[in-house]
Formats: structure tokens, C-alpha cells, sequence
């Protein structure tokens, strides 16, 4: 049983560009969430995708938006790159009832 | 702002040693998890304690939680070198679609 995927592992981008990362959910799972993990510090919610809508969101800017395709993987877009968009950012997968949370390995952002 | 912060924000011990790390939170709360993570990678969930709980064992892990303290405290008894990671509080939100808040973490190291 494949936990959660997370593509790619590393990316660099140039500041103003465009990312799309990937997420694939934990088998039987349905709801996907990210978050960002700035160096040294915890991570925080940017959103959370069930049914294929956006049901919670973090403090965090329009320019993060997601989507949740059927077969309930995910991705992450993040529209015109900051520096401080540099991070190491994390899907996590569960039952939409469930507490626990399941984490994929992270894909590190470097915006350069 | 954070709903956990973890003390202390690092620790070193020898290998053999106990490592306790503590996480105070501001709400009520139905649960409290505590997460490992190894060199900046995914998270590793631990342990879950609800409310009505006051102390879990897993393992070599011991966790204990206040809710009139509004805080938790995390016991690693005959620590190992492996152990050595970033340990996190988190705390579900069940209004907002169990959506974690963590804290900011606590590095050990554990010295051979």
C-alpha cells in the first residue's frame, strides 16, 4: 500500500514564474492538504481539498490555488514566485473524518 | 499565529539519555498529536492523545497531557541515535476541517 507521493522532490524556479506540484493521497483516502514549511520553523495550512473543492484555507495569498481531481491527487500552483515562496511544502492525506494525517516526503521549493 | 510552541527549541543528549520536549496550546482542543520529522522531510506521525486522556504509550514514547495547563509533554526514554529529528506539536481544528496547527518544533540530537 503506496503511502502519500509527493512530485517533484526539488524544483528550482526564478522569481515571477509559475510552479505546479503534485500530490498523490494515501489509498482510501479523500481529503488533501498542504502546507508550507518554512526553514526552522512548523508548518503551516495553506488549504485543504475534498470532493474537489477548496473546503478550508490558510492565511496565505490568492496566489496559491489548488485542485483535487477525481481520483483524489492533488496539486499545488503558486503564480508569480516570491523569494520568501521558498519552502519545503507538504501534502497530507486522510479520511475526511479522520484526526490522523498522513504526510508525503515534501517537495523543496527554491526560488532563486 | 501558532496554536503550539514546543520548549525547548533544541536539545542534546547522549545516546541512552531520556529527552523530554514540552507544548503549551491556546484553545480547546479534542486532541493533541506529536510528529517527528528526519533532515527536513515528510512528517512521521508519533502518537495521538485525546482530551480525555492523560497520559499514551508507544513504544519508548510517553506522552502526557494537561488541558488545564493547556499543555503536553513528550518522554523519549533510552534514546538512539536514530532519534535524532525535529519533533512537532499539532493540534486538529475540527471546525475547519481537522486542519493541523503546529508549533515550532523541537530539535534533538542525540549524540553516540
Amino acid at each position: 500500500d503506496a503511502g502519500v507521493t509527493q512530485s517533484p522532490t526539488h524544483l528550482i524556479k526564478t522569481r515571477g514564474q509559475q510552479v505546479t506540484l503534485r500530490c498523490s493521497p494515501k489509498s482510501g483516502h479523500d481529503t488533501v492538504s498542504w502546507y508550507q514549511q518554512a526553514l526552522g520553523q512548523g508548518p503551516q495550512f495553506i488549504f485543504q481539498y475534498y470532493e474537489e473543492e477548496e473546503r478550508q484555507r490558510g492565511n496565505f495569498p490568492d496566489r496559491f490555488s489548488g485542485h483535487q481531481f477525481p481520483n483524489y491527487s492533488s496539486e499545488l500552483n503558486v503564480n508569480a514566485l516570491l523569494l520568501g515562496d521558498s519552502a519545503l511544502y507538504l501534502c497530507a492525506s486522510s479520511l475526511v473524518a479522520d484526526y490522523e494525517q498522513y504526510f508525503g516526503p515534501g517537495t523543496r521549493l527554491t526560488v532563486t | 499565529s501558532q496554536q503550539g510552541e514546543e520548549d525547548p527549541q533544541a536539545l542534546s543528549i547522549q545516546e541512552g539519555e531520556n529527552a523530554t520536549m514540552n507544548c503549551s496550546y491556546k484553545t480547546s482542543i479534542n486532541n493533541l498529536q506529536w510528529y517527528r520529522q528526519n533532515s527536513g522531510r515528510g512528517l512521521v506521525h508519533l502518537i495521538l492523545i485525546r482530551s480525555n486522556e492523560r497520559e499514551k504509550h508507544s513504544g519508548r514514547l510517553r506522552v502526557t497531557l494537561d488541558t488545564s495547563k493547556k499543555s503536553s509533554s513528550l518522554l523519549i526514554t533510552a534514546s538512539r541515535a536514530a532519534d535524532t529529528a525535529s519533533y512537532f506539536c499539532a493540534t486538529p481544528i475540527k471546525a475547519a476541517g481537522n486542519k493541523l496547527t503546529f508549533g515550532g518544533g523541537t530539535r534533538v540530537l542525540v549524540k553516540p
